[in-house]
């Protein structure tokens, strides 16, 4: 079983300043496999990243997704009022066949 | 407009059942494979059920294997969950989400919120 770990657990930042977080799996993740979800409170979760790398339809470019094998990175280039929300990586493979990290929470300092 | 609502979701005793159900409008259901996925209360998300797009293949989490049921009608565009032996543990919003090739989730409903409690 793949087991998915996001650090930090909590991310203090002020608007504009740069946010990375990071998914780090405990066994080798094909990177076309890789997701990320941004989910405000009381809202469903939203795809932000697919295929480690590649934005959703209508994502803008301050999202950016990096990384493989185990080590995967969400950066959030200069984040915004709605950017504060907790983040997830989401990882494709065998049973079970698809896990979730603990999620990092991105809150206004 | 491109939706999945979820129904179905309410207060019941430890022990029951529940029926939930996940109406998809705007989207050509049948193309897709389709999950539920859980998220208990101030927790992260996890996975519980997956059924492909002929419903052919179907996999479920161990923390529901044999208690919970997915299925999927084409002709109503809908998404099935018949969960039985209900825990407090299965407490939870439960989301219905369109699956696409790569294992990721594009396409989220609102979620319907489990309550299994005496």
């Amino acid at each position: 079983e793949i087991v998915l770990t996001q650090s930090p657990g909590t991310l203090s930042l002020s608007p504009g300043e740069r946010a990375t977080l990071s998914c780090r799996a405990s066994q080798s993740v094909s990177s076309s496999n890789l997701a990320w979800y941004q989910q405000i409170p009381g809202q469903a979760p939203r795809l932000l990243i697919s295929g480690a790398s590649s934005r959703a339809t209508g994502i803008p470019d301050r999202f950016s997704g990096s990384g493989s094998g185990t080590d995967f990175t969400l950066t959030i280039s200069r984040l915004e009022p709605e950017d504060f929300a907790v983040y997830y990586c989401q990882q494709y493979g065998n049973s079970p066949i698809f896990t979730f990290g603990p999620g990092t929470k991105v809150d206004i300092k | 407009q491109v939706q999945l609502v979820e129904s179905g979701g309410g207060l019941v005793e430890p022990g029951g059942s529940l029926r939930l159900s996940c109406a998809a409008s705007g989207v050509t259901f049948s193309d897709y494979y389709m999950s539920w996925i859980r998220q208990a209360p101030g927790k992260g998300l996890e996975w519980v059920s997956y059924i492909s797009s002929s419903a052919g293949t179907i996999y479920y989490a161990d923390s529901v294997k044999g208690r919970f049921t997915i299925s999927r009608d084409t002709a109503k565009n809908s998404l099935y969950l018949q969960m039985n032996s209900l825990r407090a543990e299965d407490t939870a919003v439960y989301y219905c989400a369109r699956g696409r090739a790569g294992g990721y989730f594009d396409l989220w409903g609102r979620g319907t919120l489990v309550t299994v409690s005496s």
